[in-house]
């Protein structure tokens, strides 16, 4: 089993419908992250959490929440999805005393 | 704020040629890491290769290695022996250091990412 699961990998979803993507892990890590990918943008980062009391919002977190429903499990939902809210997101986790991410494989979010 | 630069969207190199791929990043930070991650078709994030600011001397795995200039804050990712299985999209990414500061220190800041074809 991967080390970090997203589910879905793929989904699309209408304009206005409220969806969540899942994120669990095995690692054991403290901190979890929600990114979001799009073409010619990189990586950028939405949400993160260092422990289950501790979310803090990212670079581009208007339209979205998360919750973290234990150390492994970290949720991004889309309250009310719309179409720029299409793209490729990725859940990562790590812990201090390290420098590397263990990224999930990413959910391919179309929203139409 | 961190900011990292890669101006190149697409490179294409030949088959068992070499190859690099450019990064800039702008800190006002001393101490801090590096990273190339590949990104496949598969859509798999995999790191490449890191570099800790510190450390004068550049890292190097297998075939690939960087060229570190700390000054001049670039962070350039060279394939060396090309192979079809190198095309990808390469992300340059930054993180301050962990050490004494508070957890928003392990965020990895991205650039946009270079697309890299290889030519068989």
């Amino acid at each position: 089993d991967a080390d970090v699961t997203q589910t879905p990998r793929n989904r699309i979803t209408k304009t206005g419908k409220r969806i969540m993507l899942e994120c669990s892990q095995t690692k054991g890590h403290d901190r979890m992250y929600w990114y979001r990918q799009d073409p010619g943008l990189g990586l950028r980062l939405i949400y993160y959490s260092f422990d289950v009391k501790d979310i803090n919002k990212g670079e581009i977190s208007d339209g979205y929440s998360v919750s973290r429903q234990a150390q492994a499990k970290f949720s991004l939902s889309l309250e009310s999805a719309i179409p720029n809210q299409t793209a490729l997101y990725f859940c990562a986790t790590s812990v201090p005393g390290t420098n590397g991410y263990t990224f999930g494989s990413g959910t391919r979010l179309t929203v139409v | 704020a961190q900011t990292v630069t890669q101006s190149q969207p697409e490179m294409s190199v030949q088959e068992a040629e070499t190859v690099t791929l450019s990064c800039t990043y702008d800190t006002s930070e001393s101490d801090y890491y590096l990273f190339w991650y590949k990104q496949p078709p598969s859509r798999q994030m995999i790191l490449v290769i890191r570099q800790e600011a510190y450390k004068q001397q550049n890292a190097t795995e297998n075939r690939f290695s960087v060229n570190f200039q700390k000054a001049a804050k670039s962070f350039s990712l060279k394939i060396s022996d090309s192979q079809l299985g190198d095309a990808a999209m390469y992300f340059c990414a930054y993180r301050r250091t962990h050490l004494g500061g508070s957890g928003a220190n392990s965020k990895l800041t991205f650039g946009k990412g270079i697309t890299l074809s290889v030519r068989p």
